[in-house]
């Protein structure tokens, strides 16, 4: 069964405490990418990878971090630096690097005690 | 600053009537156009996308228009379900290696029957 597998699907976080978002994919796509949904504030991303051992930044990586030592894996740490990690988190996946429509995971819904 | 924007956050249309979801653009360089549709706690799915180099993509219920001299783009949903009720994102990107899909901030679409 191909696809994006998003893990846990809920997640608590307590102050000062560093958690971690899995991201799993066997559509052998080489992108991959992590966005943060917020009410009324659509889509923003946090980092992306083309390559394994690769990554960039996004638009607000501030407080998390990433790391892609398989193809297929990609998770994301949210770290004490964040203040404010409350928020719906989704992992999306792309065959190519330019020009590509994403496919997303089912996503994490963070909360923080 | 917002790149892509969607300035009506919320849309009621009657079932069998047309819905019509707007979308405007600040970035020139921008030459892909998708749209997402999403419902709560779940992850984004594909509608429809359209290259700068076509004004129009139609495909079933639903077609895409691009109005490129006016950045401006927009989904025509003929006829409106109520299976249609979601979050629709317009999103866009350019033909430039490691770019990202940028998102508006979505419209939230209710079909009553």
């Amino acid at each position: 069964d191909g696809g994006i597998t998003q893990s846990p699907k809920y997640l608590f976080r307590k102050e000062g405490q560093n958690v971690t978002l899995s991201c799993e994919q066997n559509l052998n796509h080489d992108a991959m990418y992590w966005y943060r949904q917020d009410p009324g504030q659509g889509l923003r991303l946090i980092y992306y990878s083309q390559i394994v051992n690769d990554f960039q930044k996004g638009d607000i990586a501030e407080g998390y971090s990433v790391s892609r030592e398989k193809k297929e894996s990609f998770p994301l740490t949210v770290t004490s630096a964040q203040k404010n990690p409350t928020a719906f988190y989704l992992c999306a996946t792309a065959p190519g690097y330019a020009n590509e429509k994403l496919f997303f995971g089912s996503g994490t819904q963070l909360s923080v005690l | 600053d917002q790149q892509v924007k969607q300035n009506s956050p919320s849309l009621s249309v009657q079932e069998g009537r047309i819905s019509i979801l707007n979308c405007d653009y600040t970035n020139s360089m921008f030459d892909y156009f998708l749209w997402y549709k999403k419902y709560p706690a779940e992850g984004p799915t594909f509608l429809i996308s359209i290259s700068s180099i076509k004004d129009k993509n139609e495909d079933g219920r639903f077609t895409v228009f691009l109005n490129k001299s006016a950045k401006h783009l927009s989904l025509h949903i003929v006829p409106s379900q109520p299976g249609d009720s979601a979050v629709y994102f317009c999103a866009a990107s350019s033909n430039q290696a490691g770019t990202a899909l940028i998102f508006g901030k979505g419209t939230t679409l209710s079909v009553s029957s």
